[in-house]
């Protein structure tokens, strides 16, 4: 398997442009999760999803921010409007089993001007 | 929120020191973590401990885990150039959440 794969690596678009994070996680993986890295505070969890079902959105900083899972091999994260303050790198990641080892994408390095 | 903290922020040592991490939690943890990530990359996995266990090892990677003081550490022994990173813990909740809870890192350097 390729591992958890991200798209794009890097985004830059303006304020008020709506963005989408593409990941597609590895294959038998049940969870799937979607991170924020700042220096300011650190790694956060957004959302997460089972078996392609949203467990828990309460990361999920503000209603600009949404996420989708239609299938067990995509998952979308979105922001519409983007603002600056949503610049950070995104991860996604999956783990086989809840709270097991999480492996995660290479990140999308998102900057909004 | 923050669930693990590691101490320090940040380290720098020299090639074939040991270095030695520290990170402290606050609530009751089914497992804990430990990542590491090179610079502008993803994270990756390099061990877990369980909360009924009490140290564990992998190649030069030696993890401890004390539940009474909430806190583990992480011991890279006989360093390399290579080490350079940061270093995360990751705490799997005790309760109902399926999801880690990331500490914000400690940044090791190994100077030649």
């Amino acid at each position: 398997d390729a591992g958890v794969i991200q798209s794009p690596r890097h985004e830059v678009t303006e304020m008020g442009q709506e963005v989408t994070l593409r990941c597609k996680p590895i294959s038998g993986h049940d969870y799937l999760f979607w991170y924020r890295q700042t220096m300011m505070r650190g790694l956060e969890l957004l959302i997460y999803f089972n078996n392609n079902v949203p467990i828990d959105d309460s990361g999920m900083p503000e209603d600009r921010f949404s996420a989708k899972m239609p299938n067990a091999s995509f998952s979308t994260l979105k922001i519409q409007p983007s603002e600056p303050r949503d610049s950070a790198v995104y991860f996604c990641a999956s783990s086989l089993v809840s709270r097991a080892e999480a492996f995660f994408g290479q990140g999308t390095r998102l900057t909004v001007v | 929120s923050q669930q693990g903290e590691e101490d320090p922020q940040a380290l720098s040592i020299q090639e074939g020191e040991n270095a030695t991490m520290n990170c402290s939690y606050k609530t009751s943890i089914n497992n804990l973590q430990w990542y590491r990530q090179n610079s502008g990359r993803g994270l990756v996995h390099l061990i877990l401990i369980r909360s009924n266990e009490r140290e564990k090892h992998s190649g030069r990677l030696r993890v401890t885990l004390d539940t009474s003081k909430k806190s583990s550490s992480l011991l890279i022994t006989a360093s390399r150039a290579a080490d350079t990173a940061s270093y995360f813990c990751a705490t799997g909740s005790g309760g109902g959440a399926d999801g880690l809870t990331f500490g914000k890192g400690t940044h090791l350097i190994i100077q030649p």
